[in-house]
């Protein structure tokens, strides 16, 4: 299994401004995974990160808006920009469990409220 | 493209008695993952029970069973002796066999009666 690290836990933003959400991998993995969960809605994928290249980002999503690093096999953040209170969400990191049951762990989730 | 259906927006269930929440899923890939993961207040998505399209067995997991009838597309969990712990949201998710890229369903809302 996998524990995953995920800051912050919840922040409150102004509109306008950026906020990265890092997440840290107890050990090394091919691919993170970025999500969405808006209020009351299922997750939605953001984009796949994988290290070394940039990232591949799901309909509906773009790089400038949502910006990706990958520096290393344990470590990616998220960068939601220029935020409007549409981007209210939780934004949660995942990785797969290749060799085993295939599940995905997830971090705690950062809870964003922009104002 | 891959579809999770949840017809179940909230559920209802005395405490010790068994549930079973829905789910339905659409694909045309041959191998793929179900998952069912429970998302408490707090946030955090928790695992709860995995089965491949290729595994004949249905899956369990302590009191997690998954009814799985591949004709009909369908993976639904089955609670047995719920728990007031176990309030929260379920969600039913998918996956291709050799990668990640969850679907995940809308999500059933479960509350626990005492």
């Amino acid at each position: 299994s996998a524990v995953i690290s995920q800051k912050p836990s919840r922040d409150i933003c102004q509109r306008g401004t950026s906020l990265t959400i890092q997440c840290q991998v107890d050990s090394q993995v091919t691919m993170m995974f970025w999500y969405r969960q808006q209020p009351g809605q299922s997750l939605t994928l953001i984009a796949t990160a994988n290290q070394g290249s940039e990232a591949t980002y799901e309909s509906g999503f773009v790089i400038d808006k949502f910006p990706i690093s990958r520096p290393n096999l344990t470590f990616s953040t998220l960068t939601v920009s220029n935020m409007s209170p549409e981007d209210s969400s939780i934004y949660l990191c995942s990785v797969e469990d290749l060799m085993g049951s295939r599940e995905a762990f997830f971090g705690q989730g950062t809870r964003l409220t922009v104002v | 493209a891959q579809k999770i259906t949840q017809t179940q927006p909230g559920m209802f269930v005395q405490e010790k008695e068994a549930v079973t929440l829905d789910c339905t899923y659409d694909t045309s890939d041959q191998s793929y993952g179900l998952f069912w993961y429970k998302q408490p207040s707090s946030g955090e998505m928790i695992f709860l029970i995995y089965q491949g399209s290729y595994d004949e067995q249905n899956a369990t997991e302590g009191r997690y069973s998954l009814n799985f009838q591949k004709a009909r597309k369908s993976a639904n969990l089955v609670i047995s002796a719920s728990q007031l712990g176990d309030s929260a949201m379920y969600f039913c998710a998918m996956s291709q066999f050799y990668g990640q890229n969850f679907v995940f369903g809308p999500g059933t809302r479960l509350s626990v009666l005492p």
